[in-house]
């Protein structure tokens, strides 16, 4: 079955211990993206990647990283979280980029307290 | 960043009715995209339009790619329940390379 999968699903943490959601495609897709969403405020993009190796700042990528050593893989990496990062992430991939269908996987729900 | 502007906030209409919705920016956008997102899920895609001035119908959704490319619109025709949930406006700016701007969102309530 072609899906996007996050893990973990939900994370209580504290601030400044890191942590990393990974997220992985099993449909050869170039393009991933990592987006947060808050009420209100829509989904926000964090990291871009279009390919293995090349990855680009969204709106919102402050306190973040990420990489792509991998196709599949597009971990999400958060160094020193805090609770500012308290949200919901979504990863999402598509064949070539961003225009053209977007899957998302089923959310990370992240408090940091 | 590019800001993208969507109204209503919120709708709250009965079975049958048509919807609108719309969102704007203050910037000119290469490509307008609409999703929907349904409780507890991610977004999925709707309607993709890529040209100004483009109408592109998806069942009974349709969008539009407004002739100034600074706006686009989405309408629902006869709404149904299962048309619960928050739709979103996303874009892609003039100058923003492959980075994807969403709005904010219109949560859509149907009652039966």
């Amino acid at each position: 079955e072609a899906q996007v999968t996050q893990n973990p699903r939900y994370l209580i943490t504290v601030t400044g211990k890191k942590l990393t959601v990974t997220c992985s495609q099993n449909m050869n897709h170039e393009y991933m993206s990592w987006y947060r969403q808050d009420p209100g405020l829509g989904l926000r993009q964090i990291y871009y990647s279009m390919n293995v190796e090349v990855t680009d700042k969204g709106d919102v990528p402050e306190g973040y990283k990420v990489s792509r050593k991998e196709k599949r893989n597009f971990p999400l990496i958060l160094e020193s979280p805090s609770p500012n990062q308290t949200s919901l992430y979504f990863c999402a991939s598509s064949s070539r980029g961003p225009t053209d269908t977007q899957y998302f996987g089923p959310g990370t729900r992240l408090t940091v307290l | 960043g590019q800001q993208l502007n969507q109204s209503p906030q919120s709708m709250f209409i009965q079975e049958g009715e048509d919807v609108s919705m719309n969102c704007t920016s203050s910037s000119i956008f290469n490509t307008w995209l609409w999703y929907k997102q349904d409780p507890g899920e991610g977004p999925v895609l709707l309607i993709a339009l890529y040209k100004a001035g483009e109408l592109t119908s998806n069942g009974r959704l349709t969008a539009q790619f407004g002739i100034t490319r600074k706006d686009s619109f989405l309408n629902i025709s006869a709404s149904i329940p299962s048309d619960v949930g928050i739709y979103f406006c996303a874009g892609l700016g003039e100058t923003s390379g492959s980075r994807l701007t969403f709005g904010e969102g219109t949560q859509l309530t149907v009652n039966p």
